[in-house]
């Protein structure tokens, strides 16, 4: 299985909602990353897991919360989110990087946000 | 990581080569090149990546120049499938989380 699925494809919700996106994948890999991506721009990294644990935040504001509940999972909660963070949400694994070595990372079809 | 340089769109008859060239003269000695591919409305594709030598795989093909300041990715025969944007990334080894920087990519179109 080299698969990284997400869950919602598509959500829509207002500035006062709470909402969370889903992401997972069963290839054993230890790394797992969140990407924005607005419209015509390329991804930009949000955040990174390493061994479960948040070892990289871009400066994303607290609206953003990342959590990996184990090695197979990661969630992003959302809440009060503003119209300009409508994007498409990808999510990434990759086996956890070691020395002299860089992984190849697998990444999902992502879920396409739009805040009202 | 080093900064790269792509054209912005490119076209390629379907069944010939795609070249896709991309600079990055800024590239240190630890740093490797990468291309990831990004079909519209899926996520992005790892492709291929390499140090100093020539790589192939069963998708395609990298040339990189002996000053590393430059590489090409060959699509050896492309086709209608193969039309995505393409990206061109240099990155270093990190022990806490790997990073991928996108530049702006180059939008291959292959035509019938």
């Amino acid at each position: 299985d080299t698969e990284v699925t997400q869950t919602p494809k598509h959500l829509v919700m207002g500035m006062t909602n709470k909402k969370s996106l889903k992401c997972e994948q069963h290839m054993g890999h230890r790394a797992m990353y969140w990407y924005k991506q607005k419209a015509k721009k390329p991804p930009e990294l949000m955040f990174v897991y390493s061994y479960e644990k948040l070892s990289i935040n871009e400066s994303v504001p607290s609206r953003f919360s990342p959590e990996c509940p184990n090695s197979s999972l990661l969630n992003l909660h959302l809440h009060a989110l503003q119209p300009e963070d409508s994007a498409l949400y990808l999510c990434a694994s990759s086996q956890a990087p070691q020395r002299d070595i860089l992984y190849e990372q697998f990444f999902g079809p992502g879920t396409r946000l739009t805040v009202l | 990581d080093a900064k790269t340089t792509q054209p912005t769109s490119m076209d390629c008859a379907e069944g010939r080569a795609a070249n896709l060239p991309c600079n990055h003269s800024t590239i240190s000695g630890n740093e490797y090149v990468y291309w990831y591919r990004q079909i519209h409305s899926q996520g992005p594709q790892y492709i291929i990546h390499g140090l100093k030598n020539n790589e192939t795989n069963e998708m395609a093909s990298l040339i990189i120049t002996e000053d590393r300041k430059s590489s090409t990715l060959i699509l050896p025969h492309a086709t209608l499938r193969d039309t995505a944007v393409y990206y061109c990334i240099v990155r270093a080894e990190e022990t806490s989380g790997s990073r991928l920087t996108f530049g702006e990519g180059t939008q291959l179109t292959v035509n019938p």
